[in-house]
């Protein structure tokens, strides 16, 4: 199994600052790398796939990079609305998709 | 706009059986593989089975092989999953998710909760 390892499990910061978000993956998924947003009692949404690709209606400031085991995911400037929880997750070995734990995004 | 509505969630005793069922609208049902993923309270995401979209392919993880069943109904735009021999590990929130055609997971429904206690 492809463990997904994600760093800080906590990031606090504040409205307009710079977040970046870690996934490292325990072996390579190439680019098969997407990242999920998910806010208290809400399903998760898509907002990265196969690493840099932004899902349909994402804003700008979402953006994806990496590729093999170490990957980012980097919101510009954050909004009020983008404190959450971001998982990352793998489907290199399809089906038996895998996800990292979570990093929770506070306003600090 | 898409919509996947689970239900079927509930309290059960260990070692009873429930069934989740999932309904989907706003998109060509039949055009797209569906999963189950469930969260335990508190806890991150785990993919638990996938369906493809004629149900010739299915797949489980380990931790639900022999327990549970996923099932569809393409002329009724619903997912099903049947899950039998229930234990307390499966308590979660169990969501329908569609896959994409790239195998992405790209929409997710509300979700139901499973309970398993005594």
């Amino acid at each position: 199994e492809i463990v997904l390892t994600q760093s800080p499990a906590t990031l606090s910061l504040s409205p307009g600052e710079r977040a970046t978000l870690s996934c490292r993956a325990s072996q390579s998924v190439s680019t098969y790398l997407a990242w999920y947003q998910q806010k208290p009692g809400q399903a998760p949404r898509l907002l990265i796939y196969d690493a840099s690709n932004r899902a349909t209606g994402i804003p700008a400031r979402f953006s994806g990079s990496g590729s093999g085991t170490d990957f980012t995911l980097t919101i510009s400037s954050l909004e009020p609305e983008d404190f959450a929880v971001y998982y990352c997750q793998q489907r290199s070995n399809w089906p038996s998709i895998t996800f990292g734990q979570g990093t929770r995004l506070e306003i600090k | 706009e898409i919509q996947l509505v689970e239900s079927g969630g509930g309290l059960e005793q260990p070692g009873g059986s429930l069934r989740l069922s999932c309904v989907a609208s706003g998109f060509s049902f039949s055009s797209y593989s569906m999963n189950w993923v469930r969260q335990a309270p508190g806890k991150g995401l785990e993919w638990v089975s996938y369906i493809s979209r004629s149900s010739s392919t299915i797949y489980y993880a380990d931790s639900v092989k022999g327990r549970f069943t996923i099932s569809r109904d393409n002329a009724r735009n619903s997912l099903y999953l049947q899950m039998n021999s229930l234990r307390a590990e499966d308590t979660a929130v169990y969501y329908c998710a569609r896959t994409s055609s790239a195998t992405v997971i790209d929409y997710w429904g509300q979700g139901t909760l499973v309970t398993v206690s005594s």
